[in-house]
Parts: structure tokens; sequence; C-alpha cells
């Protein structure tokens, strides 16, 4: 069986900050983990994802994130934040099958 | 190229009333998937279709949720009777035929339902 646990549901940084958004899982299998992004009115977006390979996976608008087998952890990192980056980000884990586990969601405020 | 779409976006009904939700997956893709998020919770698997059966539905509450794939093409889900705590967003998403689990799945915008 697969979970995934966000740790904080609202994280609020300054524009230009760093910003992590963190993702732990368990997974009875290797699990390929994903990032996605719901931006207001929009639908799910995926920001990168983790198969094989590389555990540093860069995505889409400067977002990466770092698989940690030891940890269990899948953080997403930005380095200095936009006020664009405001949206809901969700964390999720695919086990055997083709399904995705999410976790609950963060919700990212970006201040001026 | 149009992606997953959904609608109604929006739908208000009353309790013990049907709804019938749809989604129109991108074209080709093989795999249909439907998710709810209820208010302030996780987002979960209802079930997966491949073209028009039914590959896994073990996410579906109860027996009021129907979906269907007729053709392999669009799907729906139908609420029947509907209750209060199938109120949520529910999400469609699709994917291309995959031989490993690192697919991409593509989400459509979501069908807010509130049932009153």
């Amino acid at each position: 069986a697969q979970s995934v646990t966000q740790l904080g549901s609202h994280v609020s940084v300054s524009e230009g900050a760093l910003v992590l958004l963190r993702c732990n899982y368990s997974s009875s299998v290797p699990p390929y983990l994903f990032w996605y992004v719901q931006y207001p009115n929009q639908g799910l977006q995926l920001l990168l994802k983790y198969t094989t390979g590389a555990t540093l996976v860069k995505g889409i608008n400067g977002f990466e994130a770092e698989f940690k087998k030891s940890e269990t952890s899948f953080h997403l990192t930005k380095p200095s934040a936009h006020m664009s980056d405001a949206a809901e980000y969700f964390c999720a884990v695919s086990g055997g099958a083709q399904k995705l586990v999410f976790g609950q969601g963060t919700r990212l405020t970006i201040n001026p | 190229e149009a992606g997953v779409t959904q609608f109604p976006s929006h739908s208000v009904i009353e309790k013990g009333q049907t709804v019938t939700l749809r989604c129109d997956p991108i074209s080709g893709h093989d795999n249909l998937y439907w998710y709810r998020r209820v208010m302030g919770k996780e987002i979960k698997f209802l079930l997966h279709f491949v073209k028009e059966s039914k590959q896994d539905e073990s996410g579906m509450p109860n027996n009021r949720f129907l979906a269907e794939r007729t053709g392999g093409t669009y799907s729906t889900l139908k609420v029947q009777p509907a209750e209060l705590e199938d109120s949520g967003v529910y999400f469609c998403a699709s994917s291309q035929a995959a031989k490993f689990r690192g697919f991409e799945a593509f989400f459509g915008q979501g069908t807010r339902l509130t049932v009153v």
C-alpha cells in the first residue's frame, strides 16, 4: 500500500525567498513520485515526476525535487518565489497499479 | 490539442436527486481515471478505465455511483441518489497506454458538486 504525507497545509513565503514544500511517502514497492500544482480555477498540472535514475528531478517553472530513499522524502523546492507561484501543490505516489495516491495538499501563499 | 474537458464545472443539487458528470479525455488516451476531493481532504482515486473496460473500481464509495465509458471515448459518472457527503470536486484524468507506472496523467478542471 502507498500513502503520502505533506507537512504543512499552508505555507507562506516572501517573494524572492526559498520555497520548500515537504512530502514524505510510504510505499511497499519502489515508488514513482509526482508533484502536481493547481492554480485557481484550473485543473491539476504536472510539475515534475521521479521514476528511476537521477534522484534530483527538475520540473517546470523553476521547481525541482529530490528523491531521498533513506528518508522516504520527495520535497519540492524553488530558489526564489514569484507571485505567480501562489497555488495549491499536491504530492502523489504511484504504486503497483496505475493510480495516484495523493497527499492532502499544501496551499502556498507568496507575500509581496 | 484539447485537454481533458469536464462539465458541468459546477453543479448544485438537492439531496436525493441525480447528477451526471461528464469527462472528455484527450483524444487517443486509452486510460481514463476519476478522482474526488472532499472538502479539506486529499484527492482520492475512484476508478480507472482502459478503453471501455473498468480496470480498477476499488475507490468507488458505494453503489450510488455508476461510471460508464461507452465506446471508449467520453465517460460519465452518475450519482443516484445524491447524499450530502457526496459534495466535493470530481476530477477526471487521462493518459496514454503505459508500459510502466511513471505515466503522466492529464487532469481536467474538475466538477464542483454541492449537495444541499
